[in-house]
């Protein structure tokens, strides 16, 4: 059974760093291109960017590039969303999904991850 | 920026047949960019419905069909049901890998 497990939810304080995690299992991990999609308190989805976990390739959306950092662990099967430097307004739930990219239909999702940041 | 348009909300009754639709801000819609229509509920992570204009999931009732209505991609719920009320949001493929979401559109069954 494929599944996407997220880390739990943070609390953090403006400026603080943060790094989230996404662990896939039940599939070949490294042939799927897998990504994040953040979603602000009431509002609408925002595609971030992706990463192809064989060779670390990524791409992002213009909105999120220089802002966050997607990498990838493939010897443990996990994804990953960095922060060098939070703002109040990174606040928001974070999903990973598997297929998010180049038009593939989406297929599984994790749970999301709930990042508040607040002084 | 590409901007992805969806109408911010709609209403259908129970049974009856409702269209979304998705736009491009400064281009035609067509099949070249593997329209895609995700459903959320509340608290819900999203769920892919329709992917490549007009191919349903697994598991997806044969109510909720995709195309290209003139310069747009659409959504049809026929015989909509109570569990239908959701949002939905249209995913477009830019090229490069990278894609863009729309808006989303509330639908309420009333």
């Amino acid at each position: 059974e494929v599944q996407l497990v997220q880390s739990g939810a943070e609390v953090k304080k403006p400026g603080e760093s943060l790094k989230i995690s996404c662990k896939g299992s039940g599939y070949n991990f490294t042939n799927d291109w897998i990504g994040w999609v953040r979603q602000k308190p009431g509002k609408g989805l925002e595609w971030m960017g992706i990463i192809f976990p064989s060779d670390s390739g990524t791409r992002y959306s213009p909105s999120f590039r220089g802002q966050v950092t997607i990498s990838v662990d493939k010897s443990i099967s996990t994804a990953y969303l960095q922060w060098s430097s939070l703002k109040a307004s990174d606040t928001a739930m974070y999903y990973c999904a598997r297929r998010l990219g180049f038009g593939e239909p989406t297929d599984y999702w994790g749970q999301g991850t709930l990042v508040t940041v607040s002084s | 920026q590409t901007v992805v348009t969806q109408e911010p909300s709609f209403s259908v009754s129970p049974g009856g047949t409702v269209t979304l639709t998705c736009g491009l801000s400064s281009a035609s819609v067509s099949t070249n960019y593997y329209p895609i229509w995700y459903q959320q509920t509340p608290g819900q992570a999203p769920r892919t419905l329709i992917y490549n204009t007009n191919t349903r999931s697994s598991g997806v009732p044969d109510r909720f069909s995709g195309s290209i209505l003139g310069n747009k991609a659409a959504l049809t719920i026929t015989g909509a049901q109570a569990d239908d009320e959701s949002d939905y949001y249209c995913v477009l493929y830019m090229g490069s890998g990278i894609s863009v979401i729309g808006g989303g559109t509330k639908l309420t069954v009333l």
